[in-house]
């Protein structure tokens, strides 16, 4: 069974670009949750997407975005980069929500300059 | 407001038990989780314990709840060198239904 897959694995962009990020969940898993993970802030949480319907959604700012397709298959997308958006961007794949057991991607390494 | 706290730092040597301890606040959560996360890699779920539970033992890892002062702990017997990783303690909580993470402990094992 596959696990959890994120590309690109590392992504260099300039300020003001956007980027578009992807997680592929395990197969049969229709929730997936996005994570920002920065030295200084540790894990924050984004958004979560379930059935192609955004259901939580953390305190980022509107340039921050996402979907999921009727695969299950999620995006993020980031407008307008700024420095401070270098972070890995990791994403967490469940069944029905992050319940018993949520396996999370390897992870985009996205490095702003 | 959501907070989950651990301390950053813990440091044992090979063979030694190693506990690592964490706070939260919200009282409503339903699951507590240990995650693990090797250096470029993403979070391993170790474990998890239900919020009505007090403990859960799985092979070398022993988690205590204590639902009184909301605090959460791992225990991993026997550390080994391999065991060096950040760990991280989270919480779900039910009003949300999101999962906050606290900032990580990172373990070095002495040889």
């Amino acid at each position: 069974k596959a696990g959890v897959t994120q590309t690109p694995r590392y992504l260099i962009k300039t300020r003001g670009q956007q980027v578009t990020l992807s997680c592929s969940p395990i197969s049969g898993h229709r929730s997936v949750s996005w994570y920002q993970q920065t030295p200084g802030q540790g894990l924050q949480f984004l958004f979560e997407y379930f059935s192609e319907t955004q259901r939580n959604k953390g305190n980022f700012p509107g340039r921050f975005s996402g979907r999921q397709f009727s695969n299950s298959r999620s995006e993020m997308n980031v407008s307008t980069l700024e420095l401070g958006d270098s972070a890995l961007y990791l994403c967490a794949s469940s069944f029905q929500g992050f319940d018993t057991e949520a396996f999370f991607g390897q992870g985009t390494r996205l490095t702003v300059v | 407001g959501e907070d989950v706290e651990q301390s950053l730092f813990l440091s044992v040597r090979e063979g030694d038990s190693s506990v690592i301890n964490c706070t939260y606040t919200d009282s409503s959560s339903t699951y507590l989780y240990w995650y693990k996360q090797e250096p470029g890699a993403g979070l391993q779920l170790l474990t998890y314990i239900f919020s009505n539970m007090d403990m859960k033992q799985d092979q070398r890892l022993t988690v205590l709840l204590n639902k009184k002062d909301k605090h959460l702990s791992l225990r991993i017997a026997d550390t080994q060198t391999g065991d060096s990783a950040i760990y991280f303690c989270a919480e779900k909580e039910t009003s949300y239904d999101k999962v906050i993470f606290g900032p990580g402990t990172s373990l070095s094992v002495i040889p």
